[in-house]
């Protein structure tokens, strides 16, 4: 099993659907992140996730609602998306803020085109 | 606000050449910083974490430096090779959340 794995890999959604992405990470780290790629464009932090308490929420739309269940799922519920959304999310975990080691690894993303 | 700069933004160089990525970010207060590499439409993959104690960290053809008070890193891949094409972005973690902060990246294309 790779570390991060998201599921889907692609999903294509009309703007009054609601969809879930999925996070799960296999390395007993305590801290998940989200972001959001769009095209020509840097990473942009969406949501931080510490021991399943959320610790940053970047100034991120009400149409995206984090879930953090335990300390490795993750979720991005999705509703009354807009096409400018379209983009690829990408999920992160690391072992934690409070720790030394935060080298992040990231997953494959789910590449999102909503229509 | 941490901001991160990333030059050249893309770079074209023939297979087995020595070069050299650079990057600068605003806020000298991290914790560490990370270089990655992205091919497209993929995830990230970690190359090197620097902490902000070190100055370099090397793994295999790849040698990253770190001068933290000037805000600067830099990425060097020795004898280039055609897999090495991707994107490749560094990125330090800073505030509370030690979370990071990307440049737009390098497009790195290695000509057979």
């Amino acid at each position: 099993e790779t570390g991060v794995t998201q599921t889907p890999r692609h999903l294509v959604m009309g703007m009054t659907n609601k969809k879930s992405l999925k996070c799960e990470q296999h390395l007993g780290h305590n801290a998940m992140y989200w972001y959001k790629q769009s095209a020509k464009k840097p990473l942009e932090l969406m949501f931080v996730y510490n021991f399943k308490e959320q610790t940053e929420n970047n100034s991120v739309p009400s149409r995206f609602s984090p879930e953090c269940p335990n300390s490795s799922h993750l979720f991005l519920h999705l509703h009354t998306l807009q096409p400018e959304d379209s983009a690829l999310y990408l999920c992160a975990s690391s072992q934690g803020a409070s720790t030394r080691n935060t080298e992040a690894f990231f997953g494959q993303g789910t590449r999102l085109t909503v229509v | 606000k941490q901001e991160v700069t990333q030059i050249p933004a893309a770079l074209s160089v023939p297979e087995g050449e020595n070069l050299v990525l650079n990057c600068s970010f605003t806020d000298s207060a991290i914790y560490n910083l990370q270089w990655f590499r992205q091919d497209p439409g993929k995830g990230l993959t970690s190359l090197l974490l620097i902490q902000s104690s070190q100055r370099e960290q090397t793994s295999g053809r790849l040698n990253a430096s770190l001068d933290k008070s000037s805000g600067r890193s830099t990425l060097y891949i020795a004898a280039s090779q055609p897999g090495d094409s991707a994107t490749y972005l560094c990125a330090p973690a800073s505030g509370s959340a030690r979370q990071l902060t990307f440049g737009s990246g390098t497009q790195l294309t290695v000509l057979p």
